[in-house]
């Protein structure tokens, strides 16, 4: 069936570097790819999204890109924040409200 | 504007009791759905609703039921708990299929024990 790989499963950065998050997705028809951050004790929450007729995006600090040949979609965050600590999830959908998400990401910025 | 709220935040139920998991959203969005968190296996759809009358099964619905009577509410039955529904579950709603953004409740954590 349809699937999203995410890696890593956890990754600890040291404050002011970068992190890098990758997915991987199985269904050639997906066509938007968010990414959801998601803190202790609370719902996940969208903090950027991609539609596959674009290769990247940015906002400020964060940037996903995404290659459609590959089926592969990144999340960078550079410049990394105590704040930025934290699960991360990517997801894939064909354009609908149904999204199939990936395993998280763990993860922590040491200051 | 609460946006998505859920209710309770925690329950521990005893195997083969029934209970219903509250969703409201104030938003006016047509689609509404229930995922499950599980450890290491991100979140899945168990039902999901396109609008007041309309649902459909997601990825595991199986021990579920959903109803969807209006817009603003989609509550989710588990009519005989099990251990294995033991989870943390969530609530979403999106505005249309083409706005796509879906907004999360804070989650209810679920024990059967």
């Amino acid at each position: 069936g349809e699937n999203v790989e995410q890696h890593p499963s956890t990754l600890s950065v040291q404050e002011g570097d970068s992190a890098v998050i990758k997915c991987t997705y199985s269904d050639s028809a997906s066509n938007y790819f968010p990414w959801y951050k998601q803190e202790l004790g609370k719902g996940p929450q969208l903090i950027i999204d991609i539609r596959s007729n674009v290769g990247e995006k940015k906002d400020q600090r964060i940037a996903v890109t995404l290659n459609k040949t590959a089926k592969h979609f990144s999340l960078h965050i550079t410049e990394t924040q105590p704040e930025d600590s934290a699960v991360y999830f990517c997801a894939a959908s064909r354009g609908t409200y149904k999204y199939i998400f990936g395993t998280g990401t763990r993860l922590k910025v040491l200051a | 504007n609460a946006g998505v709220t859920q209710t309770p935040k925690f329950q521990v139920l005893k195997t083969g009791q029934s209970m219903t998991l509250q969703c409201a959203q104030d938003m006016n969005h047509e689609y509404m759905s229930w995922y499950r968190q599980d450890p290491g296996m991100g979140l899945r759809l168990i039902h999901y609703s396109v609008g007041a009358g309309i649902t459909d099964q997601g990825e595991v619905p199986n021990g579920y039921n959903v109803s969807r009577s209006t817009t603003e509410d989609f509550p989710l039955r588990l009519l005989s708990a099990a251990p294995s529904q033991t989870s943390v579950y969530f609530c979403a709603s999106s505005y249309s299929a083409s706005n796509t953004e879906a907004f999360f409740g804070q989650g209810t954590r679920l024990t059967v024990v």
